[in-house]
């Protein structure tokens, strides 16, 4: 069992919808972290959290520590928007505060 | 201010030889990652270093991988006897000292043939 799960996997969307992605995640960890990889693959940093919920324009970010669990959400989506959306978490158990632990990502598209 | 910058954009080697990929951190940043993402694979963590030490190597998958930082800036990851396996995009992050948020570098293409 992967110690990052996402879902869904893929997700298509119209513009203008409210999109949730989810992130669980098993072990105990520092900071959980959004990031966006658009092709041709530069990856941008969203979100770093480790308590409540933190917003940045149309995206909003929480987590439940005590569910291990964390959501990203895209109010009024846009074909922009479209991109993989990957969690990751620093600071397992089993590892240091430093390195992340990736999920496999979300693949979304925003269609008009 | 300058982001991560990496270097070369794109590799093609033949199996066998060496590479070198260069990775400049953010100025100021004390933390630099390198993670590796393979075709139909996610991402996943090669080395960690603070400063110009690395206190965690878990990542790198075989003795055939090295990383030096020196100066607490420039980093280099160096590929011994490339395999085709090695193909990937590598990927390079600083931040401040962890946890901090991670700044990726555009990567470096590797293409073993």
């Amino acid at each position: 069992k992967n110690e990052v799960e996402q879902s869904p996997q893929n997700l298509t969307a119209q513009e203008g919808e409210f999109i949730t992605i989810n992130c669980s995640y098993s072990v105990g960890i520092s900071a959980l972290h959004w990031l966006q990889q658009h092709p041709g693959g530069g990856i941008v940093s969203l979100f770093m959290l480790s308590s409540g919920k933190k917003k940045h324009g149309r995206l909003i970010a929480t987590i439940n520590i005590q569910e291990k669990h964390s959501s990203l959400h895209i109010t009024a989506s846009h074909p922009r928007d479209s991109a993989v959306y990957i969690c990751a978490v620093s600071g397992s158990l089993t590892g240091t505060a430093s390195k992340l632990t990736f999920g496999t990502g979300t693949r979304l598209q925003v269609t008009l | 201010g300058a982001g991560v910058s990496q270097s070369p954009s794109n590799k093609v080697t033949e199996k066998g030889k060496d590479v070198e990929l260069r990775c400049d951190p953010i100025s100021g940043h004390t933390a630099l990652y390198w993670y590796r993402q393979s075709l139909g694979q996610g991402l996943e963590f090669l080395i960690y270093f603070q400063g110009n030490s690395a206190p965690d190597k878990s990542g790198l998958p075989s003795d055939r991988f090295s990383a030096e930082r020196t100066g607490g800036s420039v980093s280099t990851l160096t590929i011994q006897r490339t395999q085709q396996e090695d193909s990937a995009v590598y990927l390079c992050a600083s931040s401040l000292v962890p946890p901090y948020e991670q700044y990726f570098g555009p990567g470096t293409r590797l293409t073993v043939t």
